[in-house]
């Protein structure tokens, strides 16, 4: 079946300008995950849905940084008044549900440069 | 705070060499460890899958083992290949599933 898709995969965009992120999870995966990759920095946790609500979005950097899932299947993360440091590669990933024993499976990414 | 280290950042091998990965994490209270492969400019790639109760985990010539108490894991690749050439990142599992990655191996398996 399909996988987990993200548009766009590239977006580059000016300082200060508002931007939005897509993820499509794998159907009937009712976890979903935003991670951030940036050189010097790995990996970073954002923020995780089960279904439409967020219960933990404790690796959000800044309340430039938001994200909303509706019907339990598609995210979009907004990024407010883009900063350079925000130039990165954002990863989505889904699961089946959240926690024990389930894996995550990651899509291509969207690279963002701000300029 | 978890942490998660790997060792070595980087590892260049002849084709056919077996070889291992290091991953250590501070934290022992974990529910799973993953390993990924990514490619460059690509997403990651799940290779295997550890629950916390388990102590090993093997896919082709893809071996992880997992010590939870002492806080280890490692990646055994028998005999490699040039398709192998990727960074290889292990992540343990949190409470609420989000992934704690360590920074990566890059390996590079020469022809």
């Amino acid at each position: 079946g399909a996988g987990v898709s993200q548009s766009p995969s590239n977006k580059v965009t000016e300082k200060g300008k508002d931007v939005e992120l897509r993820c499509d999870p794998i159907s009937g995966h009712t976890a979903l995950y935003w991670y951030r990759q940036s050189l010097g920095q790995g990996l970073e946790f954002l923020i995780y849905f089960q279904g439409n609500s967020a219960p933990d979005k404790s690796g959000l950097p800044s309340d430039r940084f938001s994200a909303e899932r509706t019907g339990g299947s598609v995210s979009t993360l907004t990024i407010q008044r883009t900063q350079q440091e925000d130039s990165a590669v954002y990863l989505c990933a889904s699961s089946y549900a959240q926690g024990l024993g389930y894996e995550q499976y990651f899509g291509p990414g969207t690279r963002l440069t701000v300029t | 705070k978890q942490e998660v280290t790997q060792i070595p950042a980087a590892l260049s091998v002849p084709e056919g060499e077996n070889l291992v990965l290091n991953c250590s994490f501070t934290d022992s209270a974990i529910y799973n460890l993953q390993w990924f492969r990514q490619d460059p400019g690509k997403g990651l790639t799940s290779l295997l899958l550890i629950q916390s109760s388990q102590r090993e985990q093997t896919s082709g010539r893809l071996n992880a083992s997992l010590d939870k108490s002492s806080g280890r894991s490692t990646l055994y690749i028998a005999a490699s290949q040039p398709g192998d050439s990727a960074t290889y990142l292990c992540a343990v599992t949190g409470n609420t599933g989000k992934l704690i990655f360590g920074q990566g191996t890059t390996l590079q398996v020469k022809p």
